[in-house]
């Protein structure tokens, strides 16, 4: 079935360093979003990709989707203690519509000031 | 946050008791879905609605129905509640505006124990 993997599953980063997650697709996607959750918070909308080879930023991060639209990643420079979190990659559900998502399962970050 | 709200934010019951959630929106957002959210599983869709009485099931619906009378509300309820569905759950949205994809916004979640 169709399955969106993330790797790697955690990563501790000393502040300052930089971080990079990378989410596959088992299909090719027609769009692609990330998604961050702060520990004990809820899931936080960041960006959506669309274009294949779209490059998009946000201050200090990095937003990939790739050629075939199988893979995208997250890169940040000079991680901060603000950037702790799980990040999650999802895209659209081939079955049906209904805007449903399938989910990484995510990066947890963790930053050491 | 898209004026998401959920009620209860923490909930402790028994087993065996039903429970209902409720999420509430205030923007007339046309899709609503429920998660719930496991360490090692990531989240997971447990029933969608996708207008006033239109819901569908998710990957892990089993154990939980969900009704949605008007666009505001979507409720989710644990007729008979077990140990394994305690969890955090999650409601979230898609506008479904002409223009939007598929990224989603979330209410902050309840945290339900079973006992």
């Amino acid at each position: 079935g169709q399955q969106v993997m993330q790797i790697p599953q955690y990563q501790h980063v000393q502040e300052g360093e930089d971080f990079t997650t990378y989410c596959n697709s088992s299909t090719t996607l027609s769009n692609i979003q990330w998604y961050k959750q702060r520990p004990g918070g809820h899931p936080v909308f960041l960006i959506q990709l669309v274009k294949s080879g779209e490059v998009k930023k946000q201050k200090r991060l990095t937003f990939q989707f790739g050629e075939a639209k199988k893979n995208s990643s997250l890169h940040i420079t000079a991680t901060q203690t603000t950037d702790v979190g799980t990040y999650f990659c999802a895209g659209p559900r081939n079955a049906g519509n209904n805007r449903k998502l399938i989910w990484g399962l995510g990066t947890s970050l963790a930053v050491n000031p | 946050d898209a004026g998401i709200t959920q009620s209860p934010r923490h909930k402790v019951t028994e087993t065996g008791t039903p429970v209902t959630l409720r999420c509430h929106q205030t923007e007339n957002h046309r899709y609503m879905y429920w998660y719930r959210q496991d360490p090692g599983h990531g989240l997971r869709l447990i029933h969608y609605s996708y207008g006033v009485k239109d819901t569908d099931k998710g990957e892990v619906s089993d154990g939980y129905s969900v009704s949605r009378s008007k666009t505001e509300d979507f409720l989710l309820t644990l007729e008979s509640a077990t140990s394994s569905q305690t969890s955090v759950y999650f409601c979230a949205i898609n506008t479904g505006e002409v223009g939007s994809y598929n990224e989603q916004f979330f209410g902050p979640g309840t945290r339900l124990t079973v006992l």
